[in-house]
């Protein structure tokens, strides 16, 4: 149980276009969605939690205009790259957690982004 | 600063011998307290965790972990290491545990396993 699922699981596009990737929870309900950051060599840096139905709240230094993040059902969030530039190349990975006093993440394989 | 630090960056170790990550954090109060393992390309797998109990945790894969308060750390430990143990390892806490807190990880040690 406790799946997540990525799509797609890599991508290359062209500068100045918008890429979209969905994060799904396939066996469980996730009130909340997290999207991770993570460059080469170095850790996972947050950016953005997401609860069902409402704003993404954006870490410190996250464009949200550039990175828009929807969580339109308990099982399904998109990020959103907007007008991709090749610095915004990176391993992105969502998380979901069902709720409940665990504070268990359940963690998607991740989506390797190249931007040309 | 409130942190998780992870002092060790890349460790070698042989196949078969035993195996010690280390993990401190500078939070006031007792955090709740992950450790995950991440395969090139690929996402997080929880190891083990801490809440409260217990301060020697066991994991799966054979990994466990001991939550020593009085020195802030939450070490991984595996007694006889196999080459499949090859990953990046992360120590992850949530400050003043909860249920709504988010993830804090450290930057994480790079395992090598030598045959």
């Amino acid at each position: 149980g406790a799946v997540v699922s990525q799509h797609p699981s890599w991508v290359i596009c062209k500068s100045g276009t918008s890429v979209k990737i969905e994060c799904r929870s396939l066996d469980f309900q996730a009130t909340t969605m997290f999207w991770y950051r993570q460059f080469p060599k170095q850790s996972l840096m947050l950016m953005a939690t997401s609860n069902e139905g409402s704003k993404a709240t954006y870490e410190q230094g996250v464009e949200k205009d550039k990175f828009l993040i929807n969580h339109a059902s308990l099982t399904l969030s998109t990020l959103t790259v907007t007008s991709a530039h090749p610095e915004d190349s990176s391993f992105y990975i969502c998380s979901a957690r069902a709720g409940g006093p665990n504070n268990e993440q359940f963690f998607g394989p991740g989506t390797r982004l190249t931007v040309l | 600063a409130q942190s998780v630090t992870q002092p060790d960056i890349h460790i070698t170790v042989s196949e078969g011998a035993s195996l010690e990550l280390r993990c401190n954090y500078s939070y006031g109060a007792t955090p709740y307290l992950f450790w995950y393992v991440q395969s090139p390309g690929q996402g997080l797998q929880l190891l083990l965790k801490y809440f409260s109990g217990d301060t020697l945790v066991q994991g799966i894969k054979g990994f466990e972990a001991e939550f020593k308060r009085s020195q802030s750390s939450f070490n991984l430990r595996k007694p006889s290491v196999h080459w499949s143990d090859a990953a990046e390892y992360f120590c992850a806490v949530v400050p003043g545990g909860g249920s709504q807190g988010n993830l804090i990880f450290g930057k994480g040690t790079k395992l090598s396993v030598k045959p």
